[in-house]
C-alpha cells in the first residue's frame, strides 16, 4: 500500500516569502497530483505530473521519480495563497496525503 | 455553471434517516468518484465508477451505496445515517485516457445529529 506523507503539516509565512511544500510516497506511481483546497472547502487541481517540472504562474511543481518525492513551490507568496495543499499519488488508485495548511500573513 | 455540481451544499439530518447526495457533471468524463473528508484524515474514497455499468467499492464503502444513473450523474446514498458519517463529501470526475487530472465538486457538508 502506498503511503503519502506531506510536510510540513502547517506553515505560516510572511507575504513575499518563497514557500516549499514536500510530498513523499513509498511505492512507484504513474502520476502525482497537487491540489489546492480553499478555506470555503472547494478543491482545485493545480498540477498533474509524472516527471520533471511544471510551472503555472507563481506555482512550480517538481517530481523526482527515483527519490519518490515531489515539491510544490510558491514564489512571491500572497495572502490569497492561504489554503490547504494536498498531494495525491496514483498507483492502481488515487491516495491522498493529509494536506499542508498554509497561512500567508500580509 | 460549475463543471461538477453537488447538491445539496449543506445538510443536517437525523440519525437513522436516509439521505441522498447528488453529483452531476458537464465535463463528459467517464470516471466519477465519491470521497469523504474528515479533519486530520484527508480524502478517503467511498465508491468509484468508470462508466455507467461499472461500480466499485473504495476503502470506506460500508454504510454507503451509489447509483450511476447516466454518464453525467452519480449519486451517493446513506441508507441509515449515523453521526460518524458527519463529514465533508466530495464528488470528482476524471477522463478515461491520458494523464488525467481531477475535477472536484464544491462539496456537501453533511451533519448527522
Amino acid at each position: 500500500k502506498n503511503e503519502v506523507e506531506q510536510s510540513p503539516q502547517n506553515l505560516t509565512a510572511q507575504e513575499g516569502e518563497f514557500i516549499t511544500i514536500n510530498c513523499s510516497y513509498s511505492v512507484g506511481i504513474s502520476a502525482l497530483h497537487w491540489l489546492q483546497q480553499h478555506p470555503g472547502g472547494g478543491i482545485v487541481s493545480l498540477f498533474m505530473l509524472s516527471s520533471g517540472k511544471k510551472k503555472h504562474g507563481r506555482l512550480i511543481a517538481t517530481i523526482n521519480i527515483q527519490e519518490k518525492h515531489s515539491s510544490l513551490h510558491i514564489t512571491a507568496s500572497h495572502p490569497r495563497d492561504s489554503a490547504v495543499y494536498i498531494c495525491a499519488v496514483r498507483d492502481d488508485k488515487i491516495i491522498f496525503g493529509k494536506g499542508t495548511r498554509l497561512h500567508i500573513l500580509p | 455553471d460549475a463543471d461538477v455540481t453537488q447538491t445539496p451544499r449543506n445538510r443536517i439530518t437525523k440519525t437513522g434517516k436516509r439521505i441522498m447526495l447528488e453529483c452531476s457533471q458537464t465535463k463528459g468524463h467517464d470516471r466519477m468518484y465519491w470521497y469523504r473528508q474528515d479533519p486530520g484524515l484527508g480524502l478517503r474514497l467511498i465508491y468509484y465508477s468508470f462508466d455507467v455499468k461499472d461500480i466499485n467499492k473504495g476503502e470506506i464503502s460500508d454504510g454507503y451505496s451509489v447509483s450511476r444513473q447516466a454518464q453525467a450523474k452519480f449519486s451517493l446514498s446513506l441508507e441509515s445515517a449515523i453521526p460518524n458519517q458527519t463529514a465533508l463529501y466530495f464528488c470528482a470526475t476524471s477522463a478515461r485516457t491520458g494523464f488525467y487530472g481531477y475535477t472536484f465538486g464544491s462539496g456537501t457538508r453533511l451533519t448527522v445529529v
